[in-house]
């Protein structure tokens, strides 16, 4: 079966100071991963997908980037951060193909605060 | 303008009972799917329901049903005798795009289930 890894669980972190959030998926290969945000009590705001290695979109234009080295392997990281950047952020995983009929599976989350 | 619209942000309902959450949703996609998530306090996202645009049926899934009215674009979720454990975030998303990787949540209801 599969499962999808994400640590640290939580995080403080002073403004300024460099971010790596790591996520990981088992049990599948060539998946299509993607990094959210949530803020408290909100909706949650899609930052970036990846459909295979080295390829990432980005949806919203920030401070932050992301990386995939490897086919389960997906960080998310800032040389430098800011208050605004606080939040719940949540790893997810989809099997690509005919992807309309296929959900997103979510990892546990890291919840990020910056102090 | 928002893809997917939840225009209750809270809800109450008493346990046993029936509840349905509202969900409208703009594309000009032929194909696209809707899901429904639960997001308990602990913040992992839980899949609850699934709907193809081409399904003339409506999904079920156990206590929950998914009420699809294309042409008005609304896919509401229905929760069938609500349970205290029903008391979560609920959000709505739809997932369109060539390859099917936009994936668009809405604001979230937030259901509250009494005793």
């Amino acid at each position: 079966s599969q499962t999808i890894h994400q640590w640290p669980a939580t995080l403080v972190q002073p403004v300024g100071s460099p971010l790596s959030l790591e996520c990981t998926v088992e049990g599948t290969s060539n998946p299509n991963l993607y990094w959210y945000r949530q803020a408290a009590g909100r909706g949650l705001q899609l930052l970036f997908y990846s459909v295979g290695i080295g390829q990432i979109s980005s949806e919203v234009p920030q401070n932050l980037s992301a990386s995939r080295p490897q086919d389960r392997q997906f960080i998310l990281s800032s040389k430098k951060l800011l208050l605004s950047d606080s939040g719940f952020y949540l790893c997810a995983w989809s099997s690509s193909g005919n992807l309309i009929t296929y959900e997103q599976y979510f990892g546990p989350g890291t919840r990020l605060t910056v102090t | 303008a928002q893809k997917i619209t939840q225009t209750q942000p809270g809800m109450f309902v008493q346990e046993k009972e029936a509840v349905t959450l509202d969900c409208t949703y703009d594309t000009s996609d032929q194909s696209y799917g809707l899901f429904w998530y639960k997001q308990p306090s602990s913040g992992e996202m839980i899949f609850l329901i699934y709907q193809g645009s081409y399904d003339e049926q409506n999904a079920t899934e156990g206590r929950y049903s998914l009420n699809f009215q294309k042409a008005r674009k609304s896919a509401n979720l229905v929760i069938s005798a609500s349970q205290l454990g029903d008391s979560a975030m609920y959000f709505c998303a739809m997932r369109e795009g060539n390859y099917g990787q936009n994936f668009v949540f809405g604001p979230g209801t937030r259901l509250s289930v009494l005793p």
